[in-house]
């Protein structure tokens, strides 16, 4: 069984620019979530989806994050623009239940 | 609303020796707790949950973990190190109703001394 997919692995930007993170989930899992992991925290979830729609993006900052999970299968994460303070690694998750959720390799966005 | 505090930030232990890993937890309902490993540049990977029943839970990779309700505590056990359990644990807890929001720990870098 194919893993969750992530791309691209690394990003470097400057501050004020655009970004997209791509998440491909594992075939068969109608949620996929977004965590942002800044360095030295626990993953934080930035926005829940339950096939094609929000469950939760109480944590997503409106103003400058989106998201979309078009067709219910992957998802991109953009940002813009970009701050500083948004330098982190983005975790893409997926499940098909609420006991286990499915990791991606996640992307390391640097802010410069 | 959860909250879990992992207090370790690092823990140094030597290769073949016993290591628990602390997690303590709030929350004002019923939970599921979930123990994740996360590898250098990979993701997290779940090495055991306690859902309900027995409060010992086995998991992968010869981890344990113990459900202590009136101390609100999840510790992580494993009884004898390798070096390839150098590696970042987090603990995390979710409601055991509704939306099954994730709220992790800040993480306990563990590290096997040779």
């Amino acid at each position: 069984e194919a893993g969750v997919a992530q791309s691209p692995r690394y990003k470097i930007i400057e501050k004020r620019q655009s970004v997209a993170f791509w998440c491909n989930p594992i075939s068969g899992h109608a949620t996929l979530y977004w965590y942002q992991q800044i360095l030295g925290q626990g993953p934080k979830l930035l926005i829940q989806f339950q096939n094609n729609g929000v469950v939760d993006d109480s944590q997503l900052p409106k103003d400058r994050f989106s998201a979309e999970r078009l067709k219910g299968v992957d998802s991109t994460l953009k940002i813009q623009p970009a701050k500083l303070e948004d330098s982190a690694v983005y975790l893409c998750a997926s499940s098909s239940d609420r006991y286990e959720q499915y990791f991606g390799p996640g992307t390391r966005l640097t802010v410069t | 609303a959860q909250s879990v505090t992992q207090l370790d930030s690092q823990v140094p232990v030597f290769e073949e020796a016993p290591v628990e890993l602390r997690c303590n937890y709030s929350s004002s309902v019923s939970v599921y707790l979930f123990w994740y490993v996360q590898y250098p540049n990979q993701g997290l990977q779940l090495l055991l949950k306690y859902l309900s029943g027995s409060t010992l839970v086995k998991g992968i990779n010869g981890f344990e973990a113990e459900f202590n309700k009136s101390q609100t505590s999840f510790h992580l056990r494993k009884p004898s190190v390798h070096i390839s359990d150098t590696a970042e644990y987090f603990c995390a807890v979710s409601p055991n109703f509704g939306n099954e929001k994730l709220t992790f720990g800040t993480g306990t870098r563990l590290t096997i001394i040779p």
